[in-house]
C-alpha cells in the first residue's frame, strides 16, 4: 500500500519560493507507470490542480500556475517535489501530494496535506 | 481553463437518494470519459469515489454511482447515510492535457 507524506516549511514570506517534497513509501515511485501530482486547497475553498509528473520526467502543469511552478522527481530518494516561485498571500493553502492511476487522471491515494501560509 | 460548475449545496434525509451535478464544456467532460468524484470529510484529504465516469475503486460502496450526458456529469448517492455528509468534488481531464476541478458541493444529511 503506497503512502505519501508531504514535507516543507509551514510559513513562507511574500515574493519568496515555496518548496515542498512528497516522500513515497510502500513501493517504488517508478511502479506501474503512475503519475504523481500536487493539488492545493486554500482555506475554506475548493481544490486546485497544480501539476503532474511521471518518473520519466514527463510533466503537465496548470496553465494558471505554469510560469511559477516546477515539479520534479528524485528516483534515488523515492520522492517528488514542487517549487512555486514569487508567492503571494493567494498561495496560502493546504498542499496535497497524490498518486494518479496512470491512465485516467484520477488520484487514488493522497497525502495528509501540509498547510503553507504566505505571510511576512 | 475554468472550473467545472457544481451546486454549492445539496441535502437529503437518511435513506433518500441525491444527485450532484458537474457541468463542464466540450473540451473536458464532453470530450473525455475521465471524470472523477472525490469525497472530502472536514480536515481530511479527499478520497476517490468514482473514476472514468462510472467506475468505483475497490472498497467504495455501490450506493455511489456516476454518469455523464453531454457536458454534464453526475454523482448519485442512494440510501443516504449520516456518514455521507461531506464535501464532494468532480474533476475532468481536458483537451489541454490538464485537469480541472469543480468548485465543490456540500452535502448535508438532514
Amino acid at each position: 500500500q503506497l503512502q505519501l507524506q508531504e514535507s516543507g516549511p509551514g510559513l513562507v514570506k511574500p515574493s519568496e519560493t515555496l518548496s515542498l517534497t512528497c516522500a513515497v513509501s510502500g513501493g517504488s515511485i517508478t511502479k506501474n507507470n503512475y503519475f504523481w501530482g500536487w493539488i492545493r486547497q486554500p482555506p475554506g475553498r475548493g481544490l486546485e490542480w497544480i501539476a503532474n509528473i511521471h518518473y520519466s520526467g514527463s510533466a503537465y502543469y496548470s496553465p494558471s500556475l505554469k510560469s511559477r511552478v516546477t515539479i520534479s522527481v528524485d528516483m534515488s530518494k523515492n520522492q517528488f517535489s514542487l517549487t512555486l516561485t514569487s508567492v503571494t498571500a493567494a498561495d496560502t493553502a493546504v498542499y496535497y501530494c497524490a498518486r494518479e492511476g496512470g491512465d485516467s487522471w484520477s488520484f487514488y491515494g493522497w497525502g495528509r496535506g501540509t498547510l503553507v501560509t504566505v505571510s511576512s | 481553463q475554468s472550473a467545472l460548475t457544481q451546486p454549492a449545496s445539496v441535502s437529503g434525509s437518511p435513506g433518500q437518494s441525491i444527485t450532484i451535478s458537474c457541468t463542464g464544456t466540450s473540451d473536458d467532460i464532453g470530450y473525455y470519459n475521465y471524470v472523477s468524484w472525490y469525497q472530502q470529510q472536514p480536515g481530511k484529504a479527499p478520497k476517490l469515489m468514482i473514476y472514468d465516469v462510472t467506475k468505483r475503486p475497490s472498497g467504495i460502496s455501490n450506493r455511489f454511482s456516476g454518469s455523464k450526458s453531454g457536458n454534464t456529469a453526475a454523482l448519485a448517492i442512494s440510501g443516504l447515510q449520516a456518514e455521507d455528509e461531506a464535501d464532494y468534488y468532480c474533476s475532468s481531464y481536458t483537451t489541454d492535457s490538464t485537469l480541472v476541478f469543480g468548485g465543490g458541493t456540500k452535502l448535508t444529511v438532514l
